[in-house]
This record gives structure tokens, C-alpha cells and sequence, in this order.
């Protein structure tokens, strides 16, 4: 079974530029969440979707949006890039299973850079 | 979800167990310990989980205290390719919520 796929792996982009990215969850996996990670910040929860739809949100600016596709596929845009933008933007997939188990499978990532 | 501190790195050497603490002294009765690591330049990756009893998979063991407040990370031959940073997380059975809340991790470095 393949995994969680993330495309471009690499963009460089300037500022107030906008930008996609996109993400293939594993086949079945209904719940797609996004990431950004940084040096200073770490680990940060974006959001995630859920048959289409935004179930949980993090503590960015309306800059970042996403949206989800029947096919279970996300996006994620920034608008008007600023340079903290700069991140490493990881995706995970989840098939939701009753019980406790909450087994998240992540992407490689896309490693967009900000000039 | 309860907040948990790590170490921020530890060494151990090849071959060796590697045992990497985590406290999260806040935790709740319905919420689980989850251990993940990120080998540099990939995305993070399950290892474990547990609510209150042991537990062990082929890649570790997770031993969680009678009292829930601490739990330890085995791994018990760790190789080169163990080298990391391990995130160890709390959260509850909520499947209308997705967010993982990452520390800063420890990173471990095994040494030959």
C-alpha cells in the first residue's frame, strides 16, 4: 500500500507570492491533517479535514487555508508568503478506528523556502 | 490535551537499550501516551502507544507508571539507524480531533 504522498517535495518562492501544496492520504484514509514545522517553533498543528470538511483548527492567520476532495486529496495555500513562512509542511493521513488507537502516517513533506 | 516534558537529547551506545523518559504529571484518566520519532529530513513515524497497562511491538516498549504520571520508551537494541528526535505525546480517545501537540522531543543519538 503506498503512503502519504506530498507534492513538490522542494519550492523556493518570494515574498508575498502565494503557494499550493498537496496531499495524497494512504487509500482509505479519510482524515488528512497538516503540520508546519520550523527551527524555532517546532512541530505545529495546522488543521485537518475529514470527508471534505475542516474539523479541528490551529493558531495561524487566515493566510493558511486548505480544503479537502471527495477523493480524500488535500491542498493547503498560503497566501501573501511572508519570510517565517519558511517550514517544513508535513501532511498525515489516519484511518479513524474506534478504541484508542490513533496511528497518524506521515508524508515526507514539502520544504518551501521564502526569498 | 495534558503537556508532557522530555529530555532534550541522550546518547546511547550501539547495541545497548536506549530508555528515553517522558512526565506528563497532568495527565487524565481517558487520555493516552503516544510515542512518535522523526529520523532527520522525514516526516514523523508511530512507534507505540498505551493507556495504563505495558506495552511492547517490534519496534519498542512502552512502560507506563502505576500512577500514569511518567512513562519510559524502550528501545531495547538501538543501532545507528535509532537516531532521532522521539516525540512523546498525550492525548484522549477523540476521534472528532486530529491534533497532535509535539514538544520539543529528545533527540538520541547512538554512537558506535
Amino acid at each position: 500500500k503506498a503512503g502519504v504522498t506530498q507534492t513538490p517535495r522542494y519550492l523556493i518562492k518570494t515574498r508575498g507570492q502565494q503557494v499550493t501544496l498537496s496531499c495524497s492520504p494512504i487509500s482509505g484514509h479519510r482524515s488528512v491533517s497538516w503540520y508546519q514545522q520550523t527551527p524555532g517553533q517546532g512541530l505545529q498543528f495546522l488543521f485537518e479535514y475529514f470527508s471534505e470538511t475542516q474539523r479541528n483548527k490551529g493558531n495561524f492567520p487566515g493566510r493558511f487555508s486548505g480544503r479537502q476532495f471527495s477523493n480524500s486529496r488535500s491542498e493547503m495555500n498560503v497566501s501573501t508568503l511572508e519570510l517565517g513562512d519558511s517550514a517544513l509542511y508535513l501532511c498525515a493521513s489516519r484511518l479513524l478506528v474506534a478504541g484508542g488507537k490513533d496511528e497518524q502516517f506521515f508524508g515526507p513533506g514539502t520544504r518551501l523556502t521564502v526569498l | 490535551d495534558a503537556k508532557t516534558t522530555q529530555p532534550t537529547s541522550m546518547d546511547c551506545a550501539e547495541g545497548r537499550a536506549a530508555n528515553l523518559p517522558c512526565n506528563h504529571s497532568t495527565i487524565s484518566g481517558n487520555e493516552y501516551v503516544y510515542w512518535y520519532r522523526q529520523i532527520h529530513s522525514q516526516g514523523p513515524q508511530y512507534i507505540i502507544h498505551g493507556l495504563k497497562n505495558n506495552e511492547t511491538n517490534e519496534m519498542a516498549s512502552l512502560i507506563i507508571t502505576e500512577d500514569r504520571k511518567s512513562s519510559t520508551l524502550i528501545l531495547p537494541h538501538a543501532t545507528l539507524r535509532d537516531t532521532a528526535v522521539y516525540y512523546c505525546i498525550v492525548r484522549g480517545e477523540n476521534n472528532a480531533g486530529n491534533m497532535l501537540t509535539f514538544g520539543g522531543g529528545t533527540r538520541l543519538m547512538v554512537k558506535p
